[in-house]
């Protein structure tokens, strides 16, 4: 059981947008920035959002991020079948100073 | 980003250890934190702890204190972790990861290509 949650699943069409929240806490969202990542079948992780709403230089501007509170959200517009992949997100916990990932999120083009 | 490099995988009886290297390219890992990921089968990312190789920095997953050693080596560009009294339920890839945390910017920008530990008997 994850501190940060986020849903199991999302799916969409290819060209619609998908958004997938990750709800946490004061001591973590609340407080610290957040990050999300995508992992791609049998790969590593990869940077997609920093800073909550930064993108990497590679990552292209169909990838958002956004948080409020102690929620926040990855948005991907204009779906693609190479986007299909599992999405978690990451900040530090303040009170217990740990680095701390959400469950992660199965993301389905349709 | 930098290009970062793991040991290869690992087979280990249920209460040995096993010790796992992460390099990175290019002078090695500057000022940057240094953390240790696993994925159990099937599973989500799990956090077990990092390090600041240029300042000695080591934090640790409580879950995991008094089980796990991450270190640095003298020239700052090679961080180990070691995993003792491995059990069936550590089987995972292990992976490596740059950037920084704590409390401000969190984030990872280079990974490792992950490491295999399969522990049975």
């Amino acid at each position: 059981q994850s501190v940060l949650t986020q849903p199991p699943s999302v799916s969409a069409a290819p060209g619609q947008m998908v958004t997938i929240s990750c709800s946490g806490s004061s001591s973590n969202i609340g407080t610290n920035s957040v990050s999300w990542y995508q992992q791609l079948p049998g790969t590593a992780p990869k940077l997609v959002i920093y800073d909550s709403n930064l993108r990497p230089s590679d990552i292209p501007d169909r990838f958002s991020g956004s948080k409020s509170g102690t929620s926040a959200t990855l948005g991907i517009a204009g779906l693609q079948t190479g986007d299909e992949a599992d999405y978690y997100c990451e900040t530090w916990d303040s009170a217990v100073a740990e680095v701390i990932f959400g469950g992660g999120t199965k993301l389905t083009v349709l | 980003q930098v290009a970062v490099l793991q040991s290869g995988a690992e087979l280990k009886m249920p209460g040995s250890s096993v010790k796992v290297s992460c390099a990175a390219s290019g002078g090695g890992f500057s000022r940057y934190a240094v953390i240790w990921v696993r994925q159990a089968p099937g599973q989500g990312l799990e956090w077990m702890g990092g390090i600041v190789p240029a300042f000695g920095m080591i934090n640790s997953a409580l879950k995991f204190q008094g089980r796990v050693t991450i270190t640095a080596d003298a020239s700052k560009t090679t961080v180990y972790l070691e995993v003792t009294s491995l059990r069936d339920d550590d089987t995972a890839v292990y992976y490596c990861a740059r950037g920084e945390y704590g409390e401000g910017s969190n984030y990872f920008d280079s990974w490792g290509q992950g490491t295999l530990v399969t522990v049975s008997s």
